[in-house]
C-alpha cells in the first residue's frame, strides 16, 4: 500500500539554524500539506500546497517557513532560523482528492 | 479560530467493551475525518464522512456525520488491546481550504 515517507525521522538543531524537512507524498496525489504537533497536543495545520503553489497557510506559517516541490516526488518544509518553540513533530500529508489526507510518520524536530 | 471539542479526553475500558467518542463544533464542516495515532507515529486515517447524516463503518469502527454538520461520533465495538491509541476527529470546511482542524484527541486504554 502506498505511503507518505518523511526524512529524517529525528532532527536536532541549534537555535538560529536552518532546517529542511523532507517528504515524499503518495505518487499520484496532487494535494500536499504540512502539520505540526507539539508534544502532547493536537495536530495543527501549517500549509497546504496544490498546483505548485501555496493554497492556504496558517498563522503559524510565518516568513521563517517556506515549502517547495523541487521535483516530481519531493515536498520540503524549510525553517530558516529555528526557534526553541519550533520543537515539535512535523507531519507531511498528501491527498489525491483534497479530502482524505494521508499522513507520514513524522519528523521530530528538537531545537536546542 | 475554529475549535473542535472532542470528548471524552480519555477512556479506560475492559477488552470487549464498546467505546463511543464524539466531536462538536460551533461551525459547519463539509467533511469529517477520524484518525488514530499511536506513540511516535503519524495519524492513520480510519474513516472519512462527506454527507450530513452519513453513517460509515470500517470493521469494528462506525462513524456518523451529524445532521447539523457540526458534530460527529465514532464507535468502536468489542474493543481489543490493539485499539489502544489516541483517536482524533478532524473537520474540513472546503476542499479548496485544505486545512484539517483537529480535536484534542481521545486517549483510549484497553485492559485485557
Amino acid at each position: 500500500e502506498p505511503e507518505v515517507t518523511q526524512t529524517p525521522s529525528h532532527q536536532v538543531t541549534q537555535m538560529g539554524q536552518e532546517v529542511i524537512l523532507r517528504c515524499v507524498p503518495i505518487s499520484n496525489h496532487l494535494y500536499f500539506y504540512w502539520y505540526r504537533q507539539i508534544l502532547g497536543q493536537k495536530v495543527e495545520f501549517l500549509v497546504s500546497f496544490y498546483n505548485n503553489e501555496i493554497s492556504e497557510k496558517s498563522e503559524i506559517f510565518d516568513d521563517q517557513f517556506s515549502v517547495e516541490r523541487p521535483d516530481g516526488s519531493n515536498f520540503t518544509l524549510k525553517i530558516r532560523s529555528t526557534k526553541l518553540e519550533d520543537s515539535a513533530m512535523y507531519f507531511c500529508a498528501s491527498s489525491g482528492d483534497g479530502y482524505e489526507q494521508y499522513f507520514g510518520p513524522g519528523t521530530r524536530l528538537t531545537v536546542t | 479560530g475554529q475549535q473542535l471539542n472532542q470528548s471524552p479526553q480519555s477512556m479506560f475500558i475492559q477488552e470487549g467493551e464498546d467505546v463511543s467518542m464524539n466531536c462538536t463544533s460551533s461551525s459547519i464542516f463539509n467533511t469529517w475525518l477520524w484518525y488514530k495515532q499511536e506513540p511516535g507515529e503519524g495519524p492513520v486515517l480510519l474513516i472519512a464522512l462527506y454527507k450530513a447524516g452519513e453513517l460509515t463503518s470500517n470493521g469494528r469502527l462506525t462513524a456518523q456525520f451529524g445532521i447539523t454538520r457540526k458534530d460527529s461520533f465514532l464507535n468502536i465495538s468489542a474493543s481489543i488491546p490493539s485499539d489502544v491509541g489516541i483517536y482524533f476527529c478532524a473537520g474540513q470546511r472546503e476542499r479548496s481550504q485544505g486545512n484539517l482542524i483537529f480535536g484534542k484527541g481521545t486517549k483510549l486504554s484497553v485492559k485485557p
